[in-house]
């Protein structure tokens, strides 16, 4: 599969423990985005980078919040102190500057996570 | 702070029906806006786009149009299909590339 891949699919943690994800663009693939989606609500911008460059960040986004893609290539994603309100899918998508339609992002299958 | 406005937040419409869904932003900077569409449990996935140099884009039975003036863009889908039934999710990037996502508009086809 030469999609977007993301792990884990699902993740049920409990209330102030730490969660950490991990997308895998497709390869080549040089800009790298996380977004947040909860029930019935679009896709929540969180960050994104340009190769490892983390270029923006949310103002949504508290400090338990932070992201991290040091080779250029996968990215991770971890949440310090879950809270109940952290449970949403979180979603990861791709593109390639400089080729083609570079503005189109691919998403992943995303992230369910679950804080009791 | 940037905004994306959608609505109908609910479509219904007969098989063969045309259906339009409208949405607003707030940037002026916006130059690039997306339409997805997302069936349930499963990934969003582009169905079409279209560029601030651009006022109207085709494909098929799905049309974009964009007013930059007004900040407006609309996505019309014609003779509809119980396969088109999904939410779809329009979008806007910012000139930085953050995209800011609208709400969501239920469509259900009714065959």
């Amino acid at each position: 599969d030469t999609g977007v891949s993301q792990d884990p699919r699902h993740k049920i943690t409990k209330r102030g423990q730490n969660v950490t994800f991990r997308c895998d663009p497709i390869s080549e693939h040089n800009r790298l985005y996380w977004y947040r989606q909860t029930l019935g609500q679009g896709p929540e911008f969180l960050t994104y980078f340009q190769n490892e460059a983390q270029l923006e960040k949310s103002r949504l986004l508290s400090d338990r919040f932070s992201a991290e893609r040091p080779k250029g290539s996968f990215s991770t994603l971890e949440i310090q102190r879950t809270e109940q309100g952290d449970s949403a899918m979180y979603l990861c998508a791709s593109s390639l500057a400089g080729r083609g339609n570079d503005y189109e992002q691919y998403f992943g299958p995303g992230t369910r996570l679950t804080v009791t | 702070g940037e905004n994306v406005e959608q609505h109908p937040s609910t479509l219904s419409v007969q098989e063969g029906d045309s259906a339009v869904i409208k949405c607003t932003y707030s940037d002026s900077a916006s130059n690039y806006f997306p339409w997805y569409k997302q069936e349930l449990g499963k990934r969003p996935q582009l169905i079409i786009d279209i560029r601030s140099n651009v006022g109207e884009k085709k494909d098929q039975r799905i049309a974009v149009t964009l007013n930059k003036t007004a900040k407006h863009f609309s996505l019309h889908i014609t003779e509809t299909q119980p396969e088109d039934s999904a939410v779809y999710f329009c979008a806007a990037m910012t000139g930085g590339f953050k995209t800011i996502f609208g709400a969501g508009t239920r469509l259900f086809v009714k065959a």
